[in-house]
C-alpha cells in the first residue's frame, strides 16, 4: 500500500467547473505539500500545509490532521489549470523524506 | 534567488557511458533529494542528503552515486548507464523541518535517454 493515495487519477472538467482532488496518507507527517506539473514541465509548489486551510487565488487547500486527509479545490477552473497535481507529505521521521502520490491528471476543456 | 538549478535539461547516453547531473541551490537548504519520474508513476527517491557530508540511499539507488561536499551542490552520478535509467530526473531541496513555511523546491528536470 502506498503511503499517499490520491483520487481521482484522471479528471476532465468543463471550464468554469469547481474541482476537488483528494489526498489521503497513512504516515506521520510534519507537513503536506500540493505540487503542480504541466505537461513536459517542471514541478512547482502550490501549497504547504500543516493545519487548516490556505487560499491562493482560485486555489484552496485544506487538511484534516486527525483524518489524515487533504483536499485541493480549484474554483472557476480554466484550461490553463490543466496539469498533473501531486500530493506529497513530509515525514516527521529522521531524514525528512517525502512520500508522493501518483498524481491527478486534470484536463479543463474550454 | 535562482532556487534549484539543474543541468543538463536533456541528454542522450549510450549504454555503458557515464554522466553527472548537476544540482545547485542558493537557499541554504539542508535537505536535498534526487528523484526519478517514470511515465505514469510517482516520484521515486534515488538518494538524499540532510547536510554537507551526509548522504543516504533512497528507494532506487542502484546504478547511481551522489556526493554532498557543500551545502549548495548535490550532483548525481550515473555509472555504466543502462536503458532502465531512461527517465526524467528531478533534484529538490527544502529547509529544515523546524522551518514551518518551507516549500519544496524542484529543479526543472533532466530528461535522460539511454540507448
Amino acid at each position: 500500500k502506498n503511503e499517499v493515495e490520491q483520487s481521482p487519477q484522471n479528471l476532465t472538467a468543463q471550464e468554469g467547473e469547481f474541482i476537488t482532488i483528494n489526498c489521503s496518507y497513512s504516515v506521520g507527517i510534519s507537513a503536506l505539500h500540493w505540487l503542480q506539473q504541466h505537461p513536459g514541465g517542471g514541478i512547482v509548489s502550490l501549497f504547504m500545509l500543516s493545519s487548516g486551510k490556505k487560499k491562493h487565488g482560485r486555489l484552496i487547500a485544506t487538511i484534516n490532521i486527525q483524518e489524515k486527509h487533504s483536499s485541493l479545490h480549484i474554483t472557476a477552473s480554466h484550461p490553463r489549470d490543466s496539469a498533473v497535481y501531486i500530493c506529497a507529505v513530509r515525514s516527521g521521521r529522521a531524514g525528512n523524506q517525502f512520500y508522493f502520490g501518483t498524481g491527478t491528471s486534470l484536463t479543463v476543456i474550454p | 534567488n535562482a532556487g534549484v538549478t539543474q543541468t543538463p535539461k536533456f541528454r542522450i547516453l549510450k549504454i555503458g557511458q557515464s554522466m553527472t547531473l548537476q544540482c545547485t541551490q542558493d537557499m541554504n537548504h539542508n535537505y536535498m533529494y534526487w528523484y526519478r519520474q517514470d511515465p505514469g508513476m510517482g516520484l521515486k527517491l534515488i538518494y538524499y542528503s540532510v547536510g554537507a557530508g551526509i548522504t543516504d540511499k533512497g528507494e532506487v539507488p542502484n546504478g547511481y552515486n551522489v556526493s554532498r561536499s557543500t551545502t549548495e551542490d548535490f550532483p548525481l552520478r550515473l555509472e555504466l548507464a543502462a536503458p532502465s535509467q531512461t527517465s526524467v530526473y528531478f533534484c529538490a531541496s527544502v529547509g529544515g523541518s523546524g522551518v514551518r513555511n518551507s516549500p519544496l523546491h524542484f529543479g526543472n528536470g533532466t530528461r535522460l535517454t539511454v540507448t
